[in-house]
């Protein structure tokens, strides 16, 4: 069993819709999640950082943590086309110097 | 402040062969971690180091694969002799060392396709 999985999609939506992304896991130990962002030819970059269960804000963007499942989510309030990207979820057990365990990302589209 | 750079950004050689691929972090930052995307997997954890020292290695695929990092600064991920399945995306990525650092600053890639 992997220990992170992740619809990989794709996911095409119009402009101005709700978007959902999801992963559960398996492992325990983990306590941090992150959602990072990529763009086409570009390295993953950090949208969403969230400490053990619970939920975070960041304008348009929501991450919840739901440790009891083992499933975190994020979503995308009023999406744009600038949004489209691939989503990838990722996980570790410390804080800082420590290796990340990937999603495989989930890949989005949002239709003007 | 520059972000962390990948040399070279594509490769393509062929079996059996050499390459190199270079990794500069962001200066200042001691954590300089490597990834790899096969295509349709994931990212996957390859080597991690602090400063000059190997703090893991546990994701390395064999020991064909070779990693430095000289001085604590720049890194050099070798793979020697290269197979097919070496064919993939390789991400060098870099944070400070303390305690809540937890944001990894990735580098653009670099696409290794192995014919």
């Amino acid at each position: 069993q992997k220990e992170v999985e992740q619809d990989p999609g794709p996911l095409s939506v119009p402009e101005g819709a709700i978007v959902s992304l999801n992963c559960t896991y398996s492992n325990s130990a983990f306590q941090y999640f992150m959602w990072y962002r990529q763009y086409s030819r570009k390295g993953p970059e950090l949208l969403m950082y969230t400490y053990s269960s619970g939920n975070k804000e960041d304008g348009r963007f929501t991450a919840q943590v739901d440790k009891s499942s083992k499933y975190i989510s994020l979503f995308i309030r009023d999406s744009q086309p600038s949004d489209s990207a691939t989503y990838l979820c990722a996980m570790s057990r410390n804080s800082g110097n420590t290796p990340l365990v990937f999603g495989k990302g989930t890949r989005l589209s949002v239709i003007a | 402040e520059a972000g962390v750079t990948q040399f070279p950004s594509h490769s393509v050689i062929e079996k059996g062969q050499t390459v190199t691929l270079r990794c500069d972090p962001i200066s200042g930052h001691d954590n300089l971690y490597w990834y790899r995307r096969v295509m349709g997997k994931e990212i996957k954890f390859l080597l991690h180091f602090v400063k000059e020292s190997k703090q893991d290695e546990s994701g390395m695929p064999n020991n064909r694969f070779l990693a430095e990092r000289t001085g604590g600064t720049y890194s050099t991920l070798k793979v020697q002799p290269a197979e097919l399945e070496d064919s993939g995306v390789y991400f060098c990525a870099s944070s400070p060392y303390r305690v809540g650092a937890y944001e990894q600053y990735f580098g653009p890639g670099t696409r290794l396709t192995v014919t």
